[in-house]
């Protein structure tokens, strides 16, 4: 069981949005604006996608947010596009592990 | 352009010790970041293995039960791993990356399977 709560899949048409949960506690999300999120397309290392909740790394598209409130982050993708379809994980700072990730969210682009 | 390669034996036997490297290119590993190791079994989700700094400051992952050891070797610009008595559950693809100390880690090697054999 992973120490991070994700959807196990979600899907959406070409062009809609989509959101994905990650439900940590007060000692990881809760507390701490230090929320990641990675894409993975099968068989590929991880590729940043947000990080410290809201921020875009250089070259990510604005299609891509992300946002916390309480013990929960999201990860909103608007436009969907067929190459958005990949697995999704958050990850946190955490005062117990120093970092966890999430169980991860497989994206159907329909 | 920051680079990573992962590289060691695919394969270890059980109870043996697993030994990875990783080469950094384009990017000092004696400065001012941590370099993270992560790990993730065939069908599972991302596990933080460790991290590990140029001062020598090093975190573990608490379910490694401490069969886990970051070292660095600056001369050659590389990170290695570590991991003793390895299971079956050590299978997995290994990752080395920059760690961000809280931030994120935003460049990733390609990784490398490790398979644990009987």
């Amino acid at each position: 069981q992973s120490a991070l709560t994700q959807p196990a899949s979600v899907s959406g048409s070409p062009g809609q949005s989509i959101t994905i949960s990650c439900t940590g506690t007060s000692s990881d999300v809760g507390t701490y604006n230090f929320v990641s999120w990675y894409q993975q397309h099968p068989g590929r290392a991880p590729k940043l996608m947000i990080y410290e909740v809201t921020y875009r790394p250089s070259g990510v598209s604005s299609r891509f947010s992300g946002s916390k409130s309480g013990n929960t982050a999201s990860l909103t993708i608007s436009g969907l596009q067929a190459d958005d379809e990949a697995d999704y994980y958050c990850s946190s700072y955490s005062i117990t592990t120093m970092w966890l990730f999430g169980g991860g969210t497989k994206l159907t682009v329909l | 352009q920051v680079e990573l390669q992962e590289s060691g034996p695919g394969q270890v036997k059980a109870s043996e010790t697993l030994s990875l490297i990783c080469s950094v290119s384009g990017y000092s590993v004696n400065t001012a970041y941590y370099w993270g190791w992560i790990r993730q079994a065939p069908g599972k989700s991302l596990e933080w293995v460790g991290s590990f700094f140029h001062t020598g400051r090093s975190h573990y992952n608490p379910s490694l039960k401490g069969r886990a050891t970051i070292a660095m070797d600056t001369s050659r610009n590389q990170v290695s791993l570590e991991v003793t008595s390895v299971t079956a559950a050590d299978t997995a693809v290994y990752y080395c990356a920059r760690d961000r100390s809280r931030s994120s880690f935003d460049y990733w090697g390609q990784g490398i399977l490790v398979t644990v054999a009987p």
